[in-house]
Protein backbone atom coordinates (compact mmCIF):
# COMPACT_ATOMS: atom_id res chain seq x y z
CA UNK A 1 0.00 0.00 0.00
CA UNK A 2 0.75 3.78 0.07
CA UNK A 3 3.47 4.52 2.32
CA UNK A 4 5.21 7.73 3.64
CA UNK A 5 8.01 8.05 6.09
CA UNK A 6 10.13 10.27 7.44
CA UNK A 7 13.01 10.70 10.51
CA UNK A 8 11.04 12.19 13.53
CA UNK A 9 13.47 14.39 14.64
CA UNK A 10 15.91 17.16 13.71
CA UNK A 11 18.13 19.39 15.76
CA UNK A 12 19.78 22.84 14.04
CA UNK A 13 21.53 26.07 15.12
CA UNK A 14 19.50 29.07 14.03
CA UNK A 15 21.48 30.55 10.62
CA UNK A 16 22.50 26.71 9.88
CA UNK A 17 20.41 25.06 6.91
CA UNK A 18 17.78 22.13 7.91
CA UNK A 19 17.45 19.05 4.90
CA UNK A 20 14.04 17.35 6.28
CA UNK A 21 13.99 13.64 4.00
CA UNK A 22 10.96 11.79 3.12
CA UNK A 23 10.46 7.94 0.51
CA UNK A 24 7.44 7.18 -0.41
CA UNK A 25 6.39 4.25 -2.37
CA UNK A 26 3.96 5.26 -4.53
CA UNK A 27 5.67 5.81 -8.11
CA UNK A 28 2.20 6.80 -9.38
CA UNK A 29 2.39 10.72 -7.59
CA UNK A 30 2.06 13.04 -9.28
CA UNK A 31 2.54 16.14 -6.89
CA UNK A 32 4.65 15.63 -3.82
CA UNK A 33 4.07 17.83 -1.18
CA UNK A 34 5.84 19.73 1.94
CA UNK A 35 3.56 21.31 4.83
CA UNK A 36 4.35 22.64 8.23
CA UNK A 37 2.46 22.55 11.24
CA UNK A 38 3.32 24.88 14.43
CA UNK A 39 2.02 23.76 17.72
CA UNK A 40 -1.99 23.67 18.05
CA UNK A 41 -2.36 24.67 14.38
CA UNK A 42 -3.58 23.09 11.16
CA UNK A 43 -1.59 22.40 8.92
CA UNK A 44 0.16 25.06 6.09
CA UNK A 45 0.96 24.63 2.27
CA UNK A 46 4.79 25.11 2.41
CA UNK A 47 5.74 24.22 -0.76
CA UNK A 48 5.15 21.42 -3.75
CA UNK A 49 6.49 19.48 -6.77
CA UNK A 50 5.20 18.24 -9.69
CA UNK A 51 6.72 14.80 -10.14
CA UNK A 52 8.68 15.66 -13.57
CA UNK A 53 10.52 18.01 -12.16
CA UNK A 54 13.77 17.18 -10.07
CA UNK A 55 14.03 21.13 -8.24
CA UNK A 56 11.98 23.91 -7.06
CA UNK A 57 13.22 26.52 -4.85
CA UNK A 58 11.05 29.07 -3.21
CA UNK A 59 13.33 31.94 -1.61
CA UNK A 60 14.44 29.49 1.65
CA UNK A 61 13.00 26.61 0.71
CA UNK A 62 14.68 23.91 -1.88
CA UNK A 63 12.98 20.83 -3.09
CA UNK A 64 14.70 18.42 -4.30
CA UNK A 65 12.92 14.60 -5.79
CA UNK A 66 14.86 11.75 -6.66
CA UNK A 67 12.03 9.93 -8.44
CA UNK A 68 14.26 7.06 -9.35
CA UNK A 69 14.96 6.11 -5.56
CA UNK A 70 11.18 7.68 -4.79
CA UNK A 71 12.92 10.07 -2.58
CA UNK A 72 11.99 13.58 -1.52
CA UNK A 73 13.66 16.61 0.58
CA UNK A 74 13.24 19.77 1.83
CA UNK A 75 15.85 22.17 2.68
CA UNK A 76 15.77 25.29 4.36
CA UNK A 77 18.12 27.58 4.25
CA UNK A 78 19.44 29.95 7.58
CA UNK A 79 17.52 28.39 9.40
CA UNK A 80 15.49 30.48 11.74
CA UNK A 81 14.07 29.91 15.37
CA UNK A 82 10.24 30.81 13.51
CA UNK A 83 10.84 27.73 11.87
CA UNK A 84 10.69 25.34 14.41
CA UNK A 85 7.57 23.21 14.25
CA UNK A 86 6.13 19.48 12.51
CA UNK A 87 7.11 19.16 8.95
CA UNK A 88 5.16 16.53 6.96
CA UNK A 89 5.79 15.25 3.54
CA UNK A 90 2.81 14.19 1.52
CA UNK A 91 1.95 12.33 -1.37
CA UNK A 92 -1.01 13.06 -4.13
CA UNK A 93 -2.07 8.96 -3.40
CA UNK A 94 -5.39 8.92 -3.88
CA UNK A 95 -7.71 8.76 -7.19
CA UNK A 96 -9.85 11.70 -5.54
CA UNK A 97 -6.57 13.72 -5.40
CA UNK A 98 -6.43 12.63 -1.34
CA UNK A 99 -3.02 13.65 0.06
CA UNK A 100 -1.18 10.39 2.41
CA UNK A 101 0.91 11.92 5.07
CA UNK A 102 3.99 10.79 6.87
CA UNK A 103 4.04 10.97 10.63
CA UNK A 104 5.90 14.27 10.63
CA UNK A 105 9.71 15.43 11.38
CA UNK A 106 9.93 17.30 14.32
CA UNK A 107 12.44 20.55 13.59
CA UNK A 108 13.99 21.72 16.43
CA UNK A 109 16.29 25.33 16.03
CA UNK A 110 18.00 26.44 19.10
CA UNK A 111 19.29 29.79 18.88
CA UNK B 1 -7.28 36.12 2.94
CA UNK B 2 -9.69 33.82 2.86
CA UNK B 3 -9.02 30.94 5.23
CA UNK B 4 -11.15 27.42 6.30
CA UNK B 5 -13.47 28.06 9.62
CA UNK B 6 -13.65 24.99 12.01
CA UNK B 7 -15.59 25.18 15.13
CA UNK B 8 -15.35 24.48 18.20
CA UNK B 9 -11.24 24.66 18.63
CA UNK B 10 -10.96 22.48 21.41
CA UNK B 11 -13.76 19.84 23.17
CA UNK B 12 -13.36 17.86 26.26
CA UNK B 13 -16.23 14.91 26.62
CA UNK B 14 -17.10 11.99 28.30
CA UNK B 15 -16.86 8.38 26.14
CA UNK B 16 -20.26 7.23 25.13
CA UNK B 17 -21.53 11.38 24.79
CA UNK B 18 -21.89 12.53 21.04
CA UNK B 19 -20.01 15.15 19.69
CA UNK B 20 -20.38 17.33 16.11
CA UNK B 21 -17.46 19.33 14.82
CA UNK B 22 -18.37 22.02 12.02
CA UNK B 23 -16.31 23.07 9.23
CA UNK B 24 -16.99 26.05 7.03
CA UNK B 25 -14.42 25.60 3.79
CA UNK B 26 -12.96 28.63 1.81
CA UNK B 27 -15.59 29.73 -0.15
CA UNK B 28 -16.42 28.26 -3.97
CA UNK B 29 -14.35 25.35 -2.89
CA UNK B 30 -16.17 22.66 -4.17
CA UNK B 31 -13.86 19.63 -2.47
CA UNK B 32 -13.94 19.16 1.66
CA UNK B 33 -11.66 17.08 3.53
CA UNK B 34 -12.33 15.77 6.92
CA UNK B 35 -8.72 14.05 8.44
CA UNK B 36 -7.83 12.86 11.56
CA UNK B 37 -4.65 13.15 13.16
CA UNK B 38 -3.69 11.21 16.25
CA UNK B 39 -0.81 13.06 18.20
CA UNK B 40 2.64 11.92 16.85
CA UNK B 41 1.09 10.95 13.66
CA UNK B 42 0.11 12.38 10.10
CA UNK B 43 -3.38 13.44 9.79
CA UNK B 44 -5.80 10.54 8.27
CA UNK B 45 -8.21 10.96 5.47
CA UNK B 46 -11.38 10.18 7.16
CA UNK B 47 -14.25 11.11 4.37
CA UNK B 48 -13.85 13.66 1.32
CA UNK B 49 -16.93 15.46 -0.50
CA UNK B 50 -17.54 16.74 -3.67
CA UNK B 51 -20.01 19.50 -3.08
CA UNK B 52 -22.38 17.94 -1.43
CA UNK B 53 -21.63 14.08 -2.29
CA UNK B 54 -19.23 11.43 -0.59
CA UNK B 55 -16.78 10.49 -3.35
CA UNK B 56 -14.38 8.76 -0.48
CA UNK B 57 -15.33 7.58 3.33
CA UNK B 58 -13.80 4.38 2.96
CA UNK B 59 -11.61 5.48 6.45
CA UNK B 60 -14.52 6.49 8.06
CA UNK B 61 -15.68 4.20 11.04
CA UNK B 62 -19.61 4.40 9.94
CA UNK B 63 -20.65 2.66 13.32
CA UNK B 64 -20.06 5.71 15.45
CA UNK B 65 -18.92 8.41 13.18
CA UNK B 66 -21.03 10.38 10.22
CA UNK B 67 -20.27 13.03 8.27
CA UNK B 68 -22.56 15.56 5.81
CA UNK B 69 -22.39 18.67 3.86
CA UNK B 70 -25.78 19.19 2.98
CA UNK B 71 -25.80 22.39 0.78
CA UNK B 72 -22.50 21.64 -0.36
CA UNK B 73 -20.50 24.43 1.36
CA UNK B 74 -20.25 24.09 5.33
CA UNK B 75 -20.25 20.42 6.88
CA UNK B 76 -20.32 18.60 10.25
CA UNK B 77 -18.58 15.78 11.64
CA UNK B 78 -20.21 13.27 14.38
CA UNK B 79 -18.99 11.06 16.26
CA UNK B 80 -21.61 8.93 18.48
CA UNK B 81 -20.62 7.39 20.83
CA UNK B 82 -17.49 9.21 21.43
CA UNK B 83 -14.64 6.73 22.54
CA UNK B 84 -10.97 7.17 24.60
CA UNK B 85 -9.75 6.27 21.32
CA UNK B 86 -11.06 9.38 19.32
CA UNK B 87 -9.10 11.32 21.01
CA UNK B 88 -7.50 13.49 18.36
CA UNK B 89 -7.03 16.20 16.33
CA UNK B 90 -9.97 16.78 13.77
CA UNK B 91 -8.96 18.88 10.80
CA UNK B 92 -11.28 20.15 7.97
CA UNK B 93 -9.49 21.27 4.41
CA UNK B 94 -10.96 22.78 1.01
CA UNK B 95 -9.50 22.57 -1.85
CA UNK B 96 -11.24 24.23 -5.75
CA UNK B 97 -11.78 20.61 -6.86
CA UNK B 98 -9.86 17.40 -7.00
CA UNK B 99 -7.16 18.10 -9.73
CA UNK B 100 -3.69 17.53 -8.35
CA UNK B 101 -2.94 21.14 -8.76
CA UNK B 102 -5.80 21.79 -6.48
CA UNK B 103 -3.68 22.86 -2.93
CA UNK B 104 -5.62 21.75 0.12
CA UNK B 105 -6.17 24.53 2.55
CA UNK B 106 -6.14 23.44 6.14
CA UNK B 107 -8.39 24.87 9.11
CA UNK B 108 -7.25 25.26 12.60
CA UNK B 109 -8.51 21.60 13.45
CA UNK B 110 -11.01 20.63 16.49
CA UNK B 111 -8.72 18.88 19.33
CA UNK B 112 -10.97 16.48 20.94
CA UNK B 113 -10.41 14.69 24.35
CA UNK B 114 -12.11 11.86 25.57
CA UNK B 115 -12.33 10.86 29.18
Amino acid sequence: GEDVEQSLFLSVREGDSSVINCTYTDSSSTYLYWYKQEPGAGLQLLTYIFSNMDMKQDQRLTVLLNKKDKHLSLRIADTQTGDSAIYFCAESGGSQGNLIFGKGTKLSVKP
Amino acid sequence: EAEVAQSPRYKITEKSQAVAFWCDPISGHATLYWYRQILGQGPELLVQFQDESVVDDSQLPKDRFSAERLKGVDSTLKIQPAELGDSAMYLCASSPGVSFTDTQYFGPGTRLTVL
